[in-house]
């Protein structure tokens, strides 16, 4: 199975600052017959389901502000939130979905300071 | 627009199965697969397996083989997920979600979640 960890497991940012979130799995998440990273980050609020943010590592889906950005390859990739909101206060998860099992990271808990 | 039901909370005793439901509407039901995640109370996401829609394949995480039968009937366009022998472990949050994989946006939309509660 593909291994995801994340760091930090929290932090804390001011409103209007940027939060960085790490994730790396444990083997490359690349799929090769289509040259795209299957690794996907997820925003849950308290009470909610999982709401989709980016997929293939650096796309943004429909609708989600583009202060959201996604990076990497190979096995390290990366979560910016360029200006952070209220709104954004959540856990924050990435997946892999290159391989079944599909596997989640722990998450990240990103609260206002 | 794309829509996710699923059946309402649960409590059941340990032994016991139980069934979840989740009623898909606002596209081709038959066009992606659906996966089942579980959420423990405060814990992260696990994933339980998918269902090919097409042909009705289910695919299960190694934990949960032998104990979770993903269904489908694709006259009212619903999935199902069973699981016996529960155990209080079980307890947790249960949601669907659509598989467009294949397609890049891995899971993008989910139901509202199922608690279920594996108490005596």
């Amino acid at each position: 199975d593909i291994v995801m960890t994340q760091s930090p497991d929290s932090l804390a940012v001011s409103l209007g600052e940027r939060a960085t979130i790490n994730c790396k799995s444990s083997q490359t998440v690349l799929y090769t017959s289509t040259n795209k990273h299957y690794l996907a980050w997820y925003q849950q609020k308290p009470g909610q389901p999982p709401k989709l943010l980016i997929y293939w590592a650096s796309t943004r889906e429909s609708g989600v502000p583009d202060r959201f950005s996604g990076s990497g390859s190979g096995t390290d990739f990366t979560l910016t939130i360029s200006s952070l909101q209220a709104e954004d206060v959540a856990v924050y998860y990435c997946q892999q979905y290159s391989l079944n099992p599909i596997t989640f990271g722990p998450g990240t808990r990103v609260d206002i300071k | 627009q794309v829509q996710l039901e699923q059946s309402g909370s649960e409590l059941k005793m340990p032994g016991a199965s139980v069934r979840v439901s989740c009623k898909a509407s606002g596209y081709i039901f038959n066009s992606y697969g659906m996966a089942w995640v579980r959420q423990a109370p405060g814990q992260g996401l696990e994933w339980m397996g998918w269902i090919n829609t097409n042909s009705g394949k289910p695919t299960y995480a190694q934990g949960f083989t032998g104990r979770i039968v993903l269904s489908l009937d694709t006259s009212v366009s619903t999935t199902y997920l069973e699981i016996s022998s529960l155990r209080a472990d079980d307890t947790a949050v249960y949601y669907c979600a659509r598989d467009r994989r294949a397609a890049g946006p891995a899971y993008d939309y989910w139901g509202q979640g199922t608690p279920v509660i594996v108490s005596s």
